[in-house]
C-alpha cells in the first residue's frame, strides 16, 4: 500500500530558528500534498495544499511567510517553520495523494520550541 | 467551507459493547473518510464512502453513508481496548478540491 515518511518524528528548537520538516512518499508520485496542524485534543486543522511544481494554497488564517512550504518533486514536500515561537509548539501531519491512491498520512511531527 | 460535526466528543464503553459515532455535513459529502488515530501518532485509514446509502464494513467497524450524503456513522460491534483512540471523519469538498477537511473528533476508550 501507499506510504508516506515524515521527518523528524519530532524536534526541539530555539525561540527565534527555522525548523524544517520533510514529507515523503515513498511507492507513489504525490501529486498534491497536504500539511496539517494539530493542537493536544483537538482535531486536524489543514494548514496548505501543495501542488508539484506550484505554488501552495494556503487556508485561511495561516501565514505564509511563517509556515514555507515546498513541493519541488513528485514524491517530497517540505514545511518550513520561519523563526518559530513557543506558540509555533505544535504536532504536524502532512498527508499526500496521488492518481491512483487516496490520502496517506505521515506519522507526524512534534515541534517543541523553548 | 464545509463543517463536519461529529458526535459524541468523547465515548467511554465497557468491553464488549456496540457503539457508534456519528459525522455530519453541512453540504453534501462526495467523499467521506474515516479514520482512527492515537493522539501524537498518524492517522490509520478505516474505510473510504461515497455513494448514498452505501455501507462498508472492516472486521467489527462497519461505516454508512445515508441516501442524502450528509451524514455518515462508524458503528463498533464488540469494542475491545485496541478499538480506543480518536476517530476522525474528513470530508472533500467536491469536484476537482481534492482536500479533506475533519471534524473535531471522538475521543473513545474502552474499559476491559
Amino acid at each position: 500500500g501507499a506510504v508516506v515518511s515524515q521527518h523528524p518524528s519530532w524536534v526541539i528548537c530555539k525561540s527565534g530558528t527555522s525548523v524544517k520538516i520533510e514529507c515523503r512518499s515513498l511507492d507513489f508520485q504525490a501529486t498534491t500534498m497536504f500539511w496539517y496542524r494539530q493542537f493536544p485534543k483537538q482535531s486536524l486543522m489543514l494548514m496548505a495544499t501543495s501542488n508539484e511544481g506550484s505554488k501552495a494554497t494556503y487556508e485561511q488564517g495561516v501565514e505564509k511567510d511563517k509556515f514555507l512550504i515546498n513541493h519541488a518533486s513528485l514524491t517530497l514536500s517540505t514545511l518550513t517553520v520561519t523563526s518559530a515561537h513557543p506558540e509555533d509548539s505544535s504536532f504536524y501531519i502532512c498527508s499526500a495523494r496521488g492518481p491512483s491512491t487516496g490520502y496517506t498520512f505521515g506519522s507526524g511531527t512534534r515541534l517543541t520550541v523553548v | 467551507s464545509q463543517e463536519l460535526e461529529q458526535s459524541p466528543q468523547s465515548l467511554i464503553v465497557q468491553e464488549g459493547k456496540n457503539l457508534t459515532i456519528n459525522c455530519t455535513s453541512s453540504k453534501t459529502l462526495y467523499g467521506l473518510y474515516w479514520y482512527k488515530q492515537k493522539y501524537g501518532e498518524g492517522l490509520i485509514f478505516l474505510m473510504m464512502l461515497q455513494k448514498g446509502g452505501e455501507e462498508k464494513s472492516h472486521e467489527k467497524i462497519t461505516a454508512k453513508l445515508d441516501e442524502k450524503k450528509q451524514q455518515s456513522s462508524l458503528h463498533i460491534t464488540a469494542s475491545q481496548p485496541s478499538h480506543a483512540g480518536i476517530y476522525l471523519c474528513g470530508a472533500e469538498g467536491g469536484g476537482s478540491n481534492y482536500k479533506l477537511t475533519f471534524g473535531k473528533g471522538t475521543l473513545l476508550t474502552v474499559n476491559p
